[in-house]
């Protein structure tokens, strides 16, 4: 299985101030037709995971524009370029490319 | 607006079943799969299986293969999700997501609120 390591695990961040999550994949995510499935979730606190971001830089409808994905083959990052409250939450990247698809460690984002 | 709608919360005792259902709306079930994921208390995201609304294909992960049986019903945009021989260490929340039709690849679109079970004695 392709194994997904996120980092930092927690990220105690000043609000207004930019966040920066990291992960890496055991192999590349590049798909047979050129996309790379490279997708970034958020859990708020008490609720279901909602997907951010998906094939590595693409925002889903109504995600705020500071949030940004980036990265291509094994290295990704997720960027919030000003943390607001709501931003509190576990985020986790995971890999569709392969079978089985996996999910990483999850950053706990939090204010300080 | 597209919904995935899970079954309430179970308590199961030990080698028990549960079944837990996914109703789907705002979108044309058969043009999707399902996917199912857990998360037990204080954990991270496991990927479960998988199945197509299209064609009834069925991906299942490996540790839960021979318990798992995942199945849809199109009439009703339904999707189950049923796990047998209970232990302690299934207990978990377990989510539905909507995700790709033929399993290439998976995206999880679009998420279930989540069914709590609890495995106890």
């Amino acid at each position: 299985d392709v194994v997904m390591t996120q980092s930092p695990l927690s990220l105690p961040v000043t609000l207004g101030q930019p966040a920066s999550i990291s992960c890496r994949s055991s192999q590349s995510l590049v798909y047979s037709d050129g996309n790379t499935y490279l997708t970034w979730f958020q859990q708020r606190p008490g609720q279901s995971p909602r997907r951010l971001i998906y094939k590595v830089s693409n925002r889903d409808s109504g995600v705020p524009d500071r949030f940004s994905g980036s990265g291509s083959g094994t290295d990704f990052t997720l960027k919030i370029s000003r943390v607001e409250a709501e931003d509190v939450g576990v985020y986790y990247c995971m890999q569709g490319t392969h079978w089985p698809p996996t999910f990483g460690q999850g950053t706990k984002v939090e204010i300080k | 607006q597209v919904q995935l709608v899970q079954s309430g919360a179970e308590v199961k005792k030990p080698g028990a079943s549960v079944k837990v259902s996914c109703k789907a709306s705002g979108y044309t079930f058969t043009n999707y799969g399902i996917s199912w994921v857990r998360q037990a208390p204080g954990q991270g995201l496991e990927w479960m299986g998988w199945i197509s609304a299209y064609n009834g294909n069925t991906n299942y992960a490996q540790k839960l293969q021979g318990r798992v049986t995942m199945t849809t019903d199109t009439s009703t945009s339904t999707a189950y999700m049923e796990l047998r021989s209970l232990r302690s260490d299934d207990t978990a929340v377990y989510y539905c997501a909507r995700d790709e039709p033929f399993g290439y690849f998976y995206y999880m679109d679009v998420w279930g609120k989540g069914t709590t079970v609890t495995v106890s004695s």
